[in-house]
């Protein structure tokens, strides 16, 4: 069965004070492992792909990085705007299956 | 604008009334599917279509039926709604299984009393 851990669950930060949030994995015949970010009463927003293990990608501050069992979303002197929950999902056919999230607060 | 749309945005219902959700897409996506959000429990698949009248369940198909009649719509029917069924419900259409991700709606907030 495949299952998808996110961890912390809850992350506060300070404005410019870098971190990384962890995606573990397991699932049989990866297609792709996605990230979204999710803002209150919203639908879950696309911010990458990542389809085999070394793969990196970026988008503004944010940096997305996958191995064989988990990946790392990096974000880079956050800012408040950042603050959102961030969905991490893994696909093995037709649909996506998704971690719980992490809930990040950026604070000035 | 691509996107998929879902109708109602909010709807309180009561127990038992039978109900629609529709889900529209504009992006010739071949698979769609149905989500429902909870605390605690996050996003859950309830169907998905594979493409036109190929449905399959997810992990929470009871008290759900779909229908894919045509490509860009994907109904959610509640039959009997009860009140567990209270949830955040989004509806999201991907073009293909080479691990595109998928595109959401706005989502569905639905109250049962």
């Amino acid at each position: 069965e495949d299952q998808v851990t996110q961890s912390p669950e809850a992350l506060r930060l300070q404005e410019g004070e870098s971190s990384s949030l962890n995606c573990s994995y397991t699932v049989s015949g990866l297609r792709g492992l996605f990230w979204y970010r999710q803002d209150p009463g919203k639908g879950p927003e696309f911010l990458f792909t990542l389809y085999s293990a070394g793969e990196e990608k970026e988008k503004e501050r944010l940096k997305a990085t996958l191995t064989k069992k988990e990946s790392f979303l990096h974000i880079t002197a956050p800012k408040p705007e950042d603050s959102a929950t961030y969905l991490c999902a893994v696909q093995a056919r037709y649909a996506l299956n998704f971690g719980k999230g992490t809930s990040l607060l950026v604070t000035p | 604008e691509a996107q998929v749309t879902q109708n109602p945005r909010y709807l309180i219902t009561v127990t038992g009334k039978k109900l629609t959700v529709t889900c529209s897409q504009n992006m010739n996506h071949e698979y769609m599917s149905w989500y429902r959000q909870d605390p605690g429990l996050g996003l859950r698949q309830i169907y998905y279509s594979m493409n036109v009248e190929v449905t399959d369940k997810g992990d929470v198909p009871e008290g759900y039926k779909v229908s894919r009649k045509e490509k860009r719509n994907f109904p959610l029917i509640l039959e009997s709604p009860s009140p567990n069924q209270t949830s955040l419900y989004f509806c999201a259409s991907s073009p293909g299984d080479r691990g595109y991700g998928y595109t959401f709606g706005s989502g569905t907030r639905l109250t049962v009393v």
